[in-house]
């Protein structure tokens, strides 16, 4: 079965600093992974997404990620933070162990803190 | 384009008391997802409507139903309410095939359960 582990509940980082949000995914079948954003009282927005194709994928704000399936990661980085990219980030995984599902498995998210 | 919308945005209800949250997806959509964000519990998958009929559900109680209209906009029924149905309800659409293709979310409606 599919499944999403993030490392880190929380993550505080400077402005101009690195951002790195990790998640590892388990899944028996090639996998489709994704990035979504959710800032304080709102839905979630899709920040990028990974469909097999080429494995550094860029996103929205300046975000990318990269498929490791030797490591069954996919980290979601920017080189430097801003004061609006605090917010809560979760990885997920469309859940086709069985067929399409439907289903988004998500991650338990990272609340990403930026300090001035 | 307009993006999902839901309504309403807050509710307040009192146990065993019904709720209805409806979900109208983006145009062109043909699938809606419902998820269910309690505090503590992550994003949990709720149901699948696509074409109007319930293609999956997750593990949750028949109390938690809803259905697709030939528009394709989405009601999500809550029956008999408890305190742990407090949380917030998003609706996603997608095209269909939504392995590869991603959810698109609503803003949520907040429940909160007295």
């Amino acid at each position: 079965a599919q499944s999403v582990t993030q490392l880190g509940s929380h993550v505080s980082v400077s402005e101009g600093a690195l951002v790195l949000l990790r998640c590892n995914y388990s899944s028996s079948v090639p996998p489709y992974l994704f990035w979504y954003v959710q800032y304080p009282n709102q839905g979630l927005q899709l920040l990028l997404k990974y469909t097999s194709a080429a494995t550094l994928v860029k996103g929205i704000n300046g975000f990318e990620a990269e498929f490791k399936k030797s490591e069954t990661s996919f980290h979601l980085t920017k080189p430097s933070a801003h004061m609006s990219d605090a917010a809560e980030y979760f990885c997920a995984v469309s859940d086709l162990g069985s067929g399409n599902t439907g289903k988004l498995i998500f991650g338990q998210g990272t609340t990403l803190q930026v300090k001035p | 384009e307009a993006g999902v919308t839901q309504s309403p945005t807050h509710l307040i209800k009192t146990r065993g008391q019904q709720v209805t949250l409806r979900c109208s997806p983006i145009s062109g959509h043909t699938s809606v997802y419902w998820y269910q964000q309690a505090l503590g519990l992550g994003l949990q998958f709720l149901l699948w409507y696509d074409e109007g009929e319930e293609r999956n559900r997750g593990n949750f109680p028949p109390r938690f139903s809803g259905r697709q209209f030939p528009n394709y906009s989405s009601e999500l029924n809550v029956n008999a309410l408890e305190l742990e149905d407090s949380a917030l309800y998003l609706c996603a659409s997608s095209l269909r095939l939504a392995g590869a293709d991603e959810q698109f979310f609503g803003p949520g409606t907040r429940l909160t359960v007295l």
